[in-house]
C-alpha cells in the first residue's frame, strides 16, 4: 500500500506570501502529525490531529501557522505571511491510532520550504 | 517532559567497520524508543523500536539496539557497514500524552562511510 505522501516537495516562496502543505496519510490511520525539520536540527512536533479533530497544536511557533484535516484524512499546513525564519523541512506523519501509546509513526519525505 | 542528546554530530567509519550511535534520553516512566535514519531529500525511515520486553532490540539493514535504563542510553549498532549506509541518523523517544504519543528527536548524527 501506499505510504505517506506529501506535496509539493519544493516550495519557494517570496517574504510575506501565504503557503499550503498538504499531507496524504497512510489510508485508515486516525493520528496524523506534523513537525518542522530545521536545516542542521531533529524534527520539532508542530501539531496532532485525531481524525477531524486538532488535540493538541502547542509546537506551532506562531498564530500565522494554521493546519487542518477537516475529513479527517488530508491535512493542510498553512503559513501565512511567511518569514524568513520558517525556511525548513515541514514533515508529515501517520499512525494507527491507539490510547495505548505503542504506536509507529510513518513519514511521508517533507516539503522543503525556502522563504526568501 | 522527554528529551534526547545524541552527542555525536558526525561520525566517519570505513566501509566494513562496525558502527556504534550513542543516543541518551530522559524520561519520567518507561520511554518508547526509536531509531530513524533520513537520507538526503528522503522523509525518515524506521529502523527499530522498543517499546517494551527484550532490551535487545533487532530492526532493519542489520541494526540492533540495547536499551539499558541504568545508564538511559539506547545506542545503535551495526557489526559491518555498508556505503548504502551513509545517511542521518535520529534517536527519538515517544511519551503517551493523553492517549496519543508525542515524540521528541535528538539532533542527529550525519554518518559519513569511506571506502
Amino acid at each position: 500500500g501506499a505510504g505517506v505522501s506529501q506535496s509539493p516537495r519544493y516550495k519557494v516562496a517570496k517574504r510575506g506570501q501565504d503557503v499550503a502543505l498538504r499531507c496524504d496519510p497512510i489510508s485508515g490511520h486516525v493520528s496524523l502529525f506534523w513537525y518542522q525539520q530545521a536545516l542542521g536540527q531533529g524534527p520539532e512536533f508542530l501539531t496532532y490531529f485525531q481524525n477531524e479533530a486538532q488535540l493538541d497544536k502547542s509546537g506551532l511557533p506562531s498564530d500565522r501557522f494554521f493546519a487542518e484535516r477537516p475529513e479527517g484524512s488530508v491535512s493542510t499546513l498553512k503559513i501565512q505571511r511567511t518569514q524568513q525564519e520558517d525556511s525548513a523541512v515541514y514533515l508529515c506523519a501517520s499512525s494507527l491510532g491507539g490510547t495505548s501509546g505503542e504506536e509507529t509513526q510513518y513519514f511521508g519525505p517533507g516539503t522543503r520550504l525556502l522563504v526568501l | 517532559a522527554q528529551s534526547v542528546t545524541q552527542p555525536d554530530i558526525h561520525i566517519t567509519v570505513s566501509e566494513g567497520a562496525s558502527l556504534e550511535l550513542r543516543c541518551n534520553y530522559s524520561y519520567g516512566a518507561t520511554p518508547y524508543l526509536f531509531w530513524y535514519v533520513q537520507s538526503p531529500g528522503q522523509g525518515l525511515q524506521l529502523l527499530l523500536k522498543y517499546f517494551s520486553g527484550d532490551t535487545l532490540v533487532q530492526g532493519i539493514k542489520g541494526f540492533e539496539a540495547e536499551f539499558k535504563r541504568s545508564q538511559s542510553s539506547f545506542n545503535l549498532r551495526k557489526p559491518s557497514v555498508h556505503w548504502s549506509d551513509a545517511a542521518e541518523y535520529f534517536c527519538a523517544v515517544g511519551a503517551n500524552s493523553g492517549g496519543y504519543q508525542k515524540v521528541t528527536f535528538g539532533i542527529g548524527t550525519k554518518l559519513q562511510v569511506i571506502p
